[in-house]
């Protein structure tokens, strides 16, 4: 069964501390591995998109890891801020279909 | 980079009404959009998938006729919400896929729908 987990379920540290978010999937075949944020009442932004020849990826102060050996991804975010605070999807797609498989997503709170 | 947008971002209802929440792909074509549903705390549920010019693919245990879908041209997805009832009270996000090597999808913003 096609499926995606993501540890831990939620985080608090504090501001301008790093933090590594972990997703591991059973998603076969692979297509690509995604970390979305999403605030609070808002919708999932993309932050990095990774094939299985990619293993890393970095936007700003995220910076995503992918060992499609093993099956598993990592978001690294350095320097957090209070902006930072939000959800943070790991998102699954398989070459099988259009749909894809979605974590349940690590909850970080960062506190000043 | 692509936008999506969705209209309205809330709307509160009486149980029995019908609502309209539309989806728009912004500054690009969108052959396909997705409609997902959220419960709080949850992740994202796909309830449908609307391909431009047909009938859209539900999800195994959604009402096709409770959710009505229409993706009458190549930037615009409406979904609606007949005969409301307080059970349909949930945040829905829809995405559009662009044609890139990861035809990855982007999210529009989501609309709360509390029915009352």
């Amino acid at each position: 069964k096609n499926q995606v987990e993501q540890s831990p379920q939620s985080l608090i540290i504090l501001e301008g501390k790093n933090c590594t978010l972990q997703c591991n999937y059973t998603v076969s075949p692979f297509s690509n591995l995604r970390w979305y944020k999403q605030d609070t009442g808002r919708g999932p932004v993309s932050l990095t998109i990774m094939t299985f020849s990619e293993n890393t990826k970095s936007n700003g102060r995220y910076t995503a890891t992918l060992d499609a050996d093993t099956k598993q991804s990592s978001l690294h975010i350095t320097a957090s801020q209070l902006s930072d605070s939000a959800s943070y999807i790991c998102v699954v797609s398989s070459t099988a279909g259009t749909a894809l498989i979605f974590g349940k997503g690590t909850t970080l709170s960062v506190s000043s | 980079g692509a936008v999506v947008s969705q209209h309205p971002s809330r709307v509160i209802c009486k149980s029995g009404t019908s609502v309209k929440i539309e989806c728009r792909s912004l500054d690009f074509q969108a052959t396909t959009m997705f409609w997902y549903r959220q419960f709080p705390k949850k992740s994202l549920m796909l309830m449908a998938t609307s391909n431009e010019g047909s009938k859209a693919t539900y999800e195994q245990g959604v009402e096709k006729d409770k959710f009505l879908i229409n993706h009458a041209s190549l930037t615009l997805s409406t979904l609606t919400v007949t005969s409301a009832h307080p059970e349909d009270s949930s945040f829905y996000i829809c995405s559009a896929r662009a044609f890139s090597s990861y035809n990855e999808q982007f999210f529009g913003p989501g609309t709360r729908l509390t029915v009352l």
